[in-house]
């Protein structure tokens, strides 16, 4: 399997424009996290999907930031209107409860997108 | 709210050295991940601690996990350029191993 894809590599965009950040996760998979880390705060759970339904956005900073799984081989984070503080690594990490041995959960993570915000 | 705290968060040391890194966390948890970040690079999973007393060895690391004092140790034997990395734990408070929260990091570097 290829792993965890994810597009683009790299985004530089200017304050108040739509970001889009895609990723595919491993075949089999059926669940999916988004994660952000920034050297201020780390690295940081932003939601995450359980058989493409959202379980857990807690994380999700506020309403500018929306994510979607319309099926099990595809998710989007969208940043819609993005500003400089978002500027961040998003990663994106699936897993399977039985990867590794039961139980496990090991959650395997994409090569993640750099964002900048002018 | 779980809280995940590691120390040191920087670490130098030569190579052909031992040395110790631990995770402490504020919430009872039987579920502790090592990983590992390259600079630019993803993380990638080392071990999964499942319960109290586990131990996990992969050449020089060596992880342990203590549920009751809520303290997992990374502990490197003989440490060589290679093992250069920064290592992140992370705690999950759910049974699924589906809601991490991550220490904030180690920045090891092996000096030759």
């Amino acid at each position: 399997d290829a792993g965890v894809i994810q597009s683009p590599r790299h985004e530089v965009t200017e304050m108040g424009q739509e970001v889009t950040l895609r990723c595919k996760p491993i075949s089999g998979h059926d669940y999916l996290f988004w994660y952000r880390q920034t050297m201020m705060r780390g690295l940081e759970l932003l939601i995450y999907f359980n058989n493409n339904v959202p379980i857990d956005d807690s994380g999700m900073p506020e309403d500018r930031f929306s994510a979607k799984m319309p099926n099990a081989s595809f998710s989007t984070l969208k940043i819609q209107p993005s500003e400089p503080r978002d500027s961040a690594v998003y990663f994106c990490a699936s897993s399977w409860p039985g990867q590794g041995g039961l139980g496990k959960n090991i959650q395997y993570f994409g090569a993640g997108t750099r964002l900048s915000v002018l | 709210e779980l809280k995940v705290e590691q120390n040191p968060l920087f670490l130098s040391m030569q190579e052909g050295k031992n040395y110790t890194i631990y995770c402490n966390y504020s919430t009872t948890s039987d579920r502790l991940y090592w990983y590992r970040q390259d600079p630019g690079k993803s993380l990638e999973s080392l071990f999964v601690l499942l319960s109290n007393g586990a131990v996990k060895q992969e050449g020089r690391l060596m992880a342990s996990l203590d549920t009751k004092a809520r303290l997992s140790t990374l502990h490197i034997t003989a440490a060589v350029h290679d093992l250069s990395a920064t290592y992140f734990c992370a705690v999950d408070l759910t049974a699924s191993g589906s809601r991490l929260t991550f220490g904030e990091g180690t920045q090891l570097t092996v000096n030759p």
